[in-house]
């Protein structure tokens, strides 16, 4: 099967602009994770979805959204961009509550 | 509240020694359990997982770890540690059922240096 893959994998913004980032989970898989990465406050979950719902969020300013479509693949949007949302976004993708596996993540710069 | 301790944020090994990083968590029930790896510009590589049974649990790559309910601790081992095991190692904890499904709680890892 085919891995988790995220598009694109690189990204530059200015401050104030919007970005949507793309996540296509593995065959079957319903779930879908977001978390972001910094090296200031390492891995912090964003939201999760299943079956197009959200189920889960973390502690995230509405800036952060997301949506999952019906063939499972999901989207997060970043509004009005600020310099410390620079970051190795992951998604990640599991069946039901099981074991989240992960993309190779989108590496976003704002500047 | 949930929460993941990796007590060592650095260590250095020579290759071939032995491996262990630490792992501790907070949770109020017993969790699944999940090491995985990063290397460098690269997402996470999951090493092993522990969900239920067998305390000892075996991964990829010859790690291991060993889930201990009464330390709430889920340490991982490797006995001959290799120049491509240098990495970064981050622990994580994710719910069996309630509010928080679907969400892992992570270490802050631990980045592993492997001397030739």
């Amino acid at each position: 099967k085919a891995g988790v893959t995220q598009t694109p994998r690189y990204l530059i913004k200015t401050r104030g602009q919007q970005v949507t980032l793309s996540c296509s989970p593995i065959s079957g898989h319903r779930s879908v994770s977001w978390y972001q990465q910094t090296p200031g406050q390492g891995l912090q979950f964003l939201f999760e979805y299943f079956s197009e719902t959200q189920r889960n969020k973390g502690n995230f300013p509405g800036r952060f959204s997301g949506r999952q479509f019906s063939n499972s693949r999901s989207e997060m949007n970043v509004s009005t961009l600020e310099l410390g949302d620079s970051a190795l976004y992951l998604c990640a993708s599991s069946v039901v509550e099981e074991t989240q596996y992960f993309g190779p993540g989108t590496r976003l710069l704002v500047l | 509240a949930q929460s993941v301790t990796q007590p060592d944020i650095h260590i250095t090994v020579s290759e071939g020694a032995s491996l262990e990083l630490r792992c501790n968590y907070s949770y109020g029930a017993t969790p699944y359990l999940f090491w995985y790896v990063q290397s460098p510009g690269q997402g996470l590589q999951l090493l092993l997982k522990y969900f239920s049974g067998d305390t000892l649990v075996q991964g990829i790559k010859g790690f291991e770890a060993e889930f201990k309910r009464s330390q709430s601790s889920f340490n991982l081992r490797k006995p001959s540690v290799h120049w491509s095991d240098a990495a970064e190692y981050f622990c994580a904890v994710g719910a069996r059922r309630g509010s928080t499904l679907g969400r892992l709680y992570f270490g802050r890892g631990t980045q592993l240096t492997v001397w030739p």
